[in-house]
């Protein structure tokens, strides 16, 4: 079955300091992963997504995200993370059905 | 561009109440949609999901209900709440079946 895993529940990171947010994925074939951030008491907002081509994908925010076969990760990177960037992130992959299925969530915290 | 709605925003009912909890999409049409429910321990939880109107998938038994009367509206209802269903409630849409857009969600606390 496709899953992910988000190995972290609290990611703590100066101002400034690059953020790194991991994630392992578990699929047959192809995998199609994203993730999200969420705010307190709001909904989930779309980052990125990865469906085929560069490894490197780019998303809102400065985001960017990794893909990496022979590791099955697709880590959430930002080179200089923000006191704003706190909040909860998780990752994605679409399963057999067409449906998501998400990780736990990891919190992360910038610290100024 | 488009947009999800999600009402009310906050809602306490006691137990054994009625429940209905709206969600509309605007400036697509045909689009696939979601209703998730988040418990406080922060995991997402699929309870039911339409590919078009009036076609509905459950996801886990329980008592709640949805239905899709029109092609941008997803209504979740349910007859007599319980206190295990407090949670965030919330609505996603997708064009296609990638990436999932979210509504700004609505918070039940049932007493």
């Amino acid at each position: 079955a496709q899953s992910v895993a988000q190995p972290e529940d609290q990611v703590n990171v100066a101002e400034g300091n690059p953020l790194t947010v991991k994630c392992t994925y578990s699929v047959s074939g192809n995998p199609y992963l994203f993730w999200y951030v969420q705010y307190p008491n709001r909904g989930l907002q779309f980052l990125l997504k990865y469906i085929t081509g560069d490894n490197l994908v780019k998303g809102s925010y400065g985001f960017e995200a990794e893909f990496n076969k022979s590791q099955t990760s697709f880590h959430l990177k930002k080179p200089s993370a923000l006191v704003s960037d706190s909040a909860l992130y998780f990752c994605a992959v679409r399963k057999e059905n067409n449906r998501l299925a998400f990780g736990k969530g990891n919190q992360v915290v910038v610290i100024p | 561009s488009q947009t999800i709605h999600q009402w009310p925003a906050t809602l306490v009912q006691p137990v054994g109440s009625p429940l209905s909890l709206e969600c509309t999409v605007e400036g697509t049409s045909n689009p696939n949609l979601y209703w998730y429910r988040q418990a406080a321990g922060r995991g997402l939880q699929l309870l039911f999901y339409s590919v078009g109107i009036g076609q509905i998938s459950s996801e886990v038994p329980q008592n709640l209900s949805a239905s899709r009367p029109q092609d941008r509206q997803f209504i979740l209802s349910s007859k007599k709440l319980l206190l295990s269903d407090s949670g965030f409630y919330l609505c996603a849409w997708s064009p296609n079946y990638y990436e999932q857009y979210f509504g700004p969600g609505t918070r039940l606390t049932v007493t």
